[in-house]
């Protein structure tokens, strides 16, 4: 199964930051990375897919990069709605797997 | 609108099985893959099963392979997942998603979540 871990597991910053969450797979996925926001008591959110396409309706602070094995989800400028927890997930192939989660909180 | 609304969820003893439904509405549901994703209280999301648009093809976590199933059911836009001998450890709310990518036989990434439905396993 490929790996996925998220650095780091914890963030603490402030409205108006612009922060950075990386996730790694253990082996190459191309392009197949999904970010996901989730917020508590409530069904997780696609934020960005293929790496680095924004869902439809989705703020455009939230940005997505990268390809093979690293990837970076950026928010531009933190918002109060932003401070949730953010999930890497991989779907290159079966069984799709998800990072840990980086639990975004406020300063 | 998208609509996923799950259902089934309920205190079981191990070893014992349970069925959840989802139900879809707003949108073509036999062009779509879905996947049962879950996540423990307090913990982060496990993927659990997945089935593509067609049927023809359906994938499993290891840690549920040979004790759960997942299927549909086009003519009533609703998805299954059968859960058989349950253990502590599968206590979790299970989320039904649909896949972004339409008539796809691989994984995809899940554009719409349900609200989840609590599966407790103990005795």
């Amino acid at each position: 199964d490929i790996q996925m871990t998220q650095s780091p597991s914890t963030l603490s910053a402030s409205v108006g930051d612009r922060v950075t969450i990386t996730c790694r797979a253990s082996q190459s996925i191309s392009k197949w990375l999904a970010w996901y926001q989730q917020r508590p008591g409530k069904a997780p959110k696609l934020l960005i897919y293929e790496a680095s396409s924004l869902e439809s309706g989705v703020p455009s602070r939230f940005s997505g990069s990268g390809s093979g094995t690293e990837f970076t989800l950026t928010i531009s400028s933190l918002q109060p709605d932003d401070f949730a927890t953010y999930y890497c997930q991989q779907y290159y192939t079966y069984p799709i797997t998800f990072g840990q989660g980086t639990r975004l909180d406020i300063k | 609108e998208v609509k996923l609304v799950e259902s089934g969820g309920d205190l079981v003893q191990p070893g014992r099985s349970l069925r959840l439904s989802c139900a879809a509405s707003g949108f073509k549901f036999d062009d779509y893959a879905f996947f049962w994703v879950r996540q423990a209280p307090g913990k982060g999301l496990e993927w659990v099963s997945g089935l593509n648009w067609n049927s023809a093809k359906t994938a499993y976590a290891d840690s549920v392979r040979g004790r759960f199933t997942i299927s549909r059911d086009n003519a009533k836009n609703s998805v299954y997942l059968q859960m058989n001998s349950l253990r502590p450890e599968d206590t979790a709310f299970y989320y039904c998603s649909r896949g972004r990518t339409r008539r796809i036989v691989g994984p995809t990434s899940s554009d719409s979540w349900g609200q989840g439905t609590l599966v407790t396993v103990s005795s």
